[in-house]
């Protein structure tokens, strides 16, 4: 069974910190797509980035990073010099082949303090 | 700015009451995702249409249904609401065919409170 785990219930850093999520997933799938999304307090999930199974290449945009590696079946997030916008709510998700329908893991609490 | 907008953004309902939740996805997108977000989980897959047919359902049972519009509209209803219904309702859309695992655009969502 598909599975996305994110075990980092909620992590607080001060403005400028460098903080990584984590992001676990399961899959029997040879092709899957993994994505990162944000839900500030407005709700609406933001899509931050999509990789599919086949591209193990570290991906940098501005202040975030990702980190994929399917040895150990993980797609950490690396937010480096954190500020107090980035406070949201980070869901990673693995989309599903059969159904195409994304799993989501239960999220990780980011609070930036100032 | 998703471009999906969804309505009510709040509603409270009863037990046993019945409820339909609106979305307008972005023009031109063909696929429209409906998710059930618990307090402090992450989204469920309730349902998914692609062109005006239902193309994979969650596990979530028949009193969950939806439609999706021509005009890139769609709507979720739910029929005899329980408790446990109480959550955040997330529409999402898609360009293109679901097999094609892109990404998705959310609304705000819909907060169901059933008392």
């Amino acid at each position: 069974a598909q599975k996305v785990t994110q075990a980092q219930t909620e992590i607080s850093v001060v403005e400028k910190e460098d903080v990584t999520l984590d992001c676990v997933y399961e899959t029997r799938d040879t092709t899957y797509y993994l994505f990162w999304y944000k839900q500030p307090p407005s709700g609406e999930l933001v899509f931050l980035i999509r990789r599919n199974s086949f591209d193990e290449q570290n991906e940098i945009s501005g202040r975030y990073s990702w980190n994929f590696q399917k040895s150990t079946s993980s797609f950490n997030f690396t937010i480096t010099a954190s500020q107090v916008v980035d406070s949201a709510v980070y869901f990673c998700a693995l989309t599903d082949s059969g159904t195409y329908k994304y799993i989501f893991g239960t999220g990780t609490r980011l609070k930036v303090l100032a | 700015e998703t471009g999906v907008t969804q309505s009510p953004t709040h509603l409270i309902k009863t037990r046993g009451q019945q409820v339909t939740l609106r979305c307008s996805s972005q023009s031109g997108h063909n696929t429209v995702s409906w998710y059930q977000q618990a307090l402090g989980q992450g989204p469920q897959f309730i349902f998914q249409y692609y062109r005006e047919e239902e193309n994979g359902r969650g596990n979530f049972p028949p009193r969950f249904s939806g439609l999706q519009f021509p005009n890139y509209s769609s709507e979720l209803n739910v029929n005899a609401l329980e408790l446990d219904d109480s959550a955040l309702y997330l529409c999402a859309s898609s360009l293109n065919s679901p097999r094609l695992n892109e990404k998705l655009f959310f609304g705000s969502g819909t907060q169901l409170s059933v008392l």
